[in-house]
């Protein structure tokens, strides 16, 4: 039974580029939820989807925007990149609203150069 | 504004012994706790949780004590090598912060063979 699954595993962009990162949520579980994990710190809620809509929200500025698409995938994009948006991408997906209960991917290492 | 703190960003316990990681909390609203263990290169993968109205949650060797206020412990008894891993505490508050984990930034864990 495959978890959660993220590509790509490492990504290395220029400032001022974008990035679509990708999330495959565990079988069964229809919410995906990302976090963005900086060097030395706990990992931070970027937003969740369910439904293919956003559900919530953490404070990350417009830059920031998803999807999820009809079979509970999900993306994460990241316009005009800065240098402080290096850091590890968790995607965790769950089924419904549980309280905790989330199953994380690896993760993907983005560095803006 | 860290509003789940966990001020050891380190710990190093023999083989055999008990590992004590802390966790506090400032914001009240927070009514469910959670602990997350990370290897390198690995998702977080979730341990064991505690409701706020509890005191004590048990799972196998692990145990989480919510016995002070704003005040959370896990506690691994016996310490193995294989435990040596990031331990993040996460609070969430439901429905006042839908269902998001906010994460501390985590304890190093390091047991001694």
């Amino acid at each position: 039974d495959a978890g959660v699954t993220q590509s790509p595993t490492h990504l290395i962009k220029t400032r001022g580029q974008q990035v679509t990162l990708r999330c495959s949520p565990k079988s069964g579980h229809d919410t995906v939820s990302w976090y963005q994990q900086a060097l030395g710190q706990g990992p931070q809620f970027i937003f969740q989807y369910y439904e293919e809509e956003e559900r919530q929200r953490g404070n990350f500025p417009d830059r920031f925007s998803g999807h999820q698409f009809p079979n509970y995938s999900s993306e994460l994009n990241v316009n005009a990149l800065l240098l402080g948006d290096s850091a590890l991408y968790l995607c965790a997906s769950s089924l419904g609203h549980p309280r905790g209960g989330y199953t994380f991917g690896s993760g993907t290492r983005l560095t803006v150069v | 504004d860290q509003q789940v703190k966990q001020n050891s960003p380190s710990l190093s316990v023999q083989e055999g012994r008990i590992s004590i990681l802390n966790c506090d909390y400032t914001n009240s609203m927070f009514d469910y706790f959670l602990w997350y263990k990370k290897y390198p290169a690995e998702g977080p993968t979730f341990l064991i949780s505690i409701s706020s109205i509890k005191d004590k949650n048990e799972d196998g060797r692990f145990t989480v004590l919510n016995k002070s206020a704003k005040h959370l412990s896990l506690h691994i008894v016996p310490s193995q090598p294989g435990d040596s891993a990031v331990y993040f505490c996460a609070a969430s508050a439901c429905p006042e912060y839908g269902n998001k984990l906010v994460f501390g930034a985590g304890t190093i864990l390091r047991v001694k063979s």
